[in-house]
């Protein structure tokens, strides 16, 4: 059973950039996309980005680039996002996921099933 | 960018009977491969999305058969048949037939 735990929340400062961490347990991790969500509060949620281990070049939706940066280490099975120039409205809950099928099953290398998520980190801009 | 519109937007329910939310793309969501990038997840309270739907109607491990999709193109259904309690929460429609995936707003889910 495969299981994404997250680092813990933290607090930044708007022009701040912040780092989070995604580990993954119990499964293959270097073929299988991890993408990244966000949730701000009580709102739905937005996809950011995702990369495939393997590979280790990232995608990322227009509204974050230039700012968001997806790695991975393949040695530690871990995911990063770190998230740059921070301001108010970046705060929210940023969750990591899986797809259920590894690379090889789509001509894309993603299938953008996700499942499992990891329990999310809340991330608070404010100064 | 593909804008998902759910209906409605909050469905309070009596236990054990059913449930309907609707998703509807701003374009057709069949991708040139043939396949429809259509999936619901489910949130409860305080807790991370999880998977239910994937590809329009094919329920993923573990999840109950009172849960079913159908739909195509840009219409799209979730169904449960009879909510239980543990089926609160907000349910999402998402879209990956064209980057960047989008989601619904969500439908909450609650007991009359």
């Amino acid at each position: 059973q495969v299981q994404l735990v997250q680092s813990g929340a933290e607090v930044k400062k708007p022009g701040s950039s912040v780092k989070v961490s995604c580990k993954a347990s119990g499964g293959t991790f270097s073929s299988y996309a991890i993408s990244w969500v966000r949730q701000a509060p009580g709102q739905g949620l937005e996809w950011m980005g995702g990369i495939i281990p393997i590979f280790g070049t990232a995608n990322y939706a227009q509204k974050f680039q230039g700012r968001v940066t997806i790695t991975t280490d393949e040695s530690t099975s871990t995911a990063y996002m770190e998230l740059s120039s921070l301001r108010s409205e970046d705060t929210a809950v940023y969750y990591c996921a899986r797809d259920i099928y590894p690379y090889y099953y789509d001509s894309s290398g993603y299938d953008n099933w996700f499942d499992p998520w990891g329990q999310g980190t809340l991330v608070t801009v404010s100064s | 960018d593909i804008v998902m519109t759910q209906t409605p937007l909050s469905s309070p329910v009596t236990l054990g009977q059913p449930a309907s939310i609707s998703c509807r793309s701003s374009q057709s969501l069949v991708h040139s491969d043939g396949n429809t990038y259509l999936s619901w997840l489910q949130q409860r309270p305080g807790q991370p999305p999880r998977l239910l739907i994937y590809k329009i109607s094919n329920r993923f491990s573990g999840v109950p058969d009172r849960f079913s999709g159908s739909g195509a193109g840009t219409d799209f259904t979730l169904k449960i048949s009879r909510v239980e309690a543990e089926d609160v929460g907000v349910y999402y429609c998402m879209q990956a037939t064209q980057f960047p995936q989008t989601f619904g707003q969500g439908t909450k889910v609650e007991i009359k």
